[in-house]
């Protein structure tokens, strides 16, 4: 167990709707990722959070947004949701920005 | 904007066998570059990092070098077993303020007994 929470594990959903992936990260750690891997492909970065701010943001769709609360947990919001949308995401968190990055066990998403 | 390539795409080793994972980045302020695991179903794990003012790292069968001049960097594991099989990912962090942790595109690396 890395500490990392990620919920729901399994998520199946129709085209254009809009669902919510919460993360919970490790405690005491500042710094949240997302990422989202679609089958036999690699971790394509979506965004990161630090301390409540987002911080970077890499090739992440219009439709998705994020945000990091008070509390450090975080949320991917994702809507209109298309069948290329299917994929795992994971949540990822550290202690600072370029510290070893706990991964969560990922949110499996199914669009059909 | 950042990137890191990594190569091969999959590597077939007999067990006993060394295996080099290859990984170049593109963002010359990057200074974190860790290595990740990923079995299959499973969650990506650390499995060895180095920052940029080190040159080689090593941890039992496992190492890890890099070339800040050329920008890139190699992991090597010694004596593979089978269990190493699984997926490898690279990583590179740090550059300019935003500090991003890009991956590479993963490497399948699979043991024969």
């Amino acid at each position: 167990d890395s500490g990392v929470t990620q919920t729901p594990k399994h998520l199946i959903t129709a085209t254009g709707q809009r669902v919510t992936l919460r993360c919970s990260p490790r405690s005491g750690d500042l710094s949240v990722y997302w990422y989202q891997q679609s089958l036999d492909q690699g971790l394509q970065f979506l965004i990161q959070y630090y301390n409540g701010e987002e911080r970077a943001k890499g090739n992440i769709l219009e439709r998705f947004s994020a945000q990091q609360f008070p509390d450090l947990h975080s949320e991917l919001n994702l809507s209109s949701l298309e069948l290329g949308d299917s994929a795992l995401y994971f949540c990822a968190s550290s202690v600072l920005p370029d510290t070893e990055a706990f991964f969560g066990q990922g949110t499996r998403l199914t669009v059909v | 904007g950042e990137n890191v390539e990594q190569h091969p795409s999959t590597l077939s080793v007999q067990e006993g066998d060394s295996a080099v994972i290859k990984c170049t980045y593109s963002d010359s302020a990057s200074n974190y570059f860790p290595w990740y695991k990923q079995e299959l179903g499973k969650r990506p794990q650390l499995i060895i990092d180095i920052r940029s003012n080190v040159g080689e790292k090593k941890d039992q069968r496992i190492a890890v070098t890099l070339n800040k001049t050329a920008k890139h960097f190699s992991l090597h594991i010694t004596e593979t077993q089978p269990e190493d099989s699984a997926v490898y990912f690279c990583a590179a962090s740090g550059g300019g303020a935003t500090n991003k942790l890009i991956f590479g595109t993963g490497t399948l690396l699979a043991v024969q007994p």
